[in-house]
């Protein structure tokens, strides 16, 4: 079975950081590209970044671009997401999730059950 | 960048057919996906490629796209579906990036 758990959530203030992980289990990790999503309070979702089975193709939504770094470790089976200069409107649940498919064509099979990250003062 | 766009909800009566739409610009040229949100919970994908079923997903799941729409249809519509609904693309035409539709909340009556 697929699992996806996200970690590292909580609150920080306005210019911090703050550094979120997923533990994947139940399928061959190193195989599979990797995304973050995140949603608002009450609002809709949004994608955050994607990292390739290899980390050598990265990308990053314009509203996070120069502030948050993806990273993965196969050998652990883990993903990260490096946040820094946290604002406000970075307050979200962060979801980790299983890309499939290649080109224009990905999607993300598998979502993990998210970690909640509030940016206030 | 790309915009997808969706009703805000969607009203219908168990039994009945609910369709939900998503405009893009030329939409009908990309694989879209759909999700499922209950309150509370991880999306979960219900459509993939514009009109395939992950396992698991119940056959009153379609989905079509041609043009600048695509449409979810949930056919027999159960209390159960109660939830919100968000199409997605990824957009490979200048930075990659995924893109969401605004949600759609479907309301059983």
């Amino acid at each position: 079975e697929v699992q996806l758990v996200e970690s590292g959530g909580g609150l920080v203030q306005p210019g911090g950081s703050l550094r979120l992980s997923c533990a994947a289990s139940g399928f061959t990790f190193s195989s599979y590209s990797m995304n973050w999503v995140r949603q608002a309070p009450g609002k809709g979702l949004e994608w955050v970044s994607y990292i390739s089975s290899s980390s050598s193709t990265i990308y990053y939504a314009d509203s996070v671009k120069g502030r948050f770094t993806i990273s993965r470790d196969n050998a652990k089976n883990s993903l990260y997401l490096q946040m820094n200069s946290l604002r406000a409107e970075d307050t979200a649940v962060y979801y980790c999730a299983r890309a499939y498919g290649s080109g224009s064509e990905v999607y993300f099979d598998y979502w993990g059950q998210g970690t909640l990250v509030t940016v206030s003062s | 960048s790309y915009v997808l766009t969706q009703p805000p909800s969607v009203s219908v009566a168990p039994g009945q057919t609910a369709r939900i739409t998503c405009g893009g610009n030329n939409i009908g040229s990309k694989s879209v996906h759909w999700y499922q949100q209950k309150p509370g919970q991880a999306p979960v994908l219900v459509v993939y490629d514009d009109s395939d079923r992950p396992s698991g997903i119940p056959e009153r799941f379609s989905g079509s796209n041609s043009g600048n729409t695509a449409t979810l249809t949930i056919s027999r519509v159960e209390a159960g579906d109660e939830a919100d609904y968000y199409c997605q693309v990824w957009d490979s035409s200048s930075d990659h990036q995924g893109v969401f539709g605004t949600g759609t909340k479907v309301t059983v009556l």
